[in-house]
């Protein structure tokens, strides 16, 4: 069975600051795909950014990137230049045949 | 495009009684799932289905918890008896065909059994 570990239960930052949160994961299997989700106060859960385990270019998404290292089963999550409306909860996931194993997710707070 | 849309939104209801959770999942998504989110154990997938048939339930906690997808665009995840330590809240979530693609989530169903 996949696990999903989010090491960082709490992080705070400056606005317009970079934030990294990290994300390891355990598997046997090869093909697989990465997810980041954010879920803010508002409870919905929203799809931040995606990454194939087969493509070694690391997914970028506006102000949102990810460091994927296959070898050590990493994949952190890079925000930069940080606003307020990124303050939310942040969800890794690993998905095989469509199943979706979540971390525990790290509580982002984004400081004025 | 509308999204995944659950229903009730806030559900309050006594211990014992039954409960019944709605989703409508994305036109054209054929894979729906159900997912409780606790602060013990995160997000935890509960039960999925493929074209409208049940291929995981493992996550079923117990037999009080029941789910049913009779069409394409509506699914049901139904507690009877329904107990104080059922409150929290309830995820529905479709993809496409294919399996690996992003799930799409609705807003959740925040449960209370008093």
């Amino acid at each position: 069975a996949q696990t999903v570990t989010q090491s960082q239960p709490e992080m705070s930052v400056q606005e317009a600051e970079t934030v990294t949160l990290s994300c390891t994961y355990d598997t046997s299997e090869s093909n697989y795909y990465l997810f980041w989700y954010k879920q803010p106060p508002s409870r919905q859960m929203i799809l931040v950014i995606r990454q194939e385990a087969y493509k070694q270019q690391n997914a970028t998404e506006n102000r949102f990137s990810v460091n994927f290292q296959k070898a050590a089963k990493s994949f952190s999550l890079k925000i930069s230049d940080s606003q307020l409306g990124d303050t939310a909860m942040y969800f890794c996931a690993f998905m095989k045949h469509g199943k979706l194993t979540f971390g525990t997710g790290t509580r982002l707070t984004i400081i004025p | 495009d509308a999204g995944v849309i659950q229903s009730p939104r806030h559900e309050v209801t006594e211990m014992g009684q039954e409960v019944t959770l709605r989703c409508k999942p994305i036109s054209g998504h054929d894979y729906l799932f159900w997912y409780r989110q606790t602060m013990m154990r995160g997000l935890e997938l509960l039960i999925y289905f493929n074209n409208n048939v049940p291929i995981d339930d493992s996550g079923m906690p117990e037999d009080r918890f029941s789910a049913k997808m009779p069409n394409a665009s509506f699914s049901t995840l139904k507690i009877q008896p329904s107990e104080p330590r059922d409150s929290t809240v309830y995820f529905c979530a479709s993809t496409p065909q294919g399996g690996n693609q992003p799930q799409h989530f609705g807003d959740g169903t925040r449960l209370s059994i008093l």
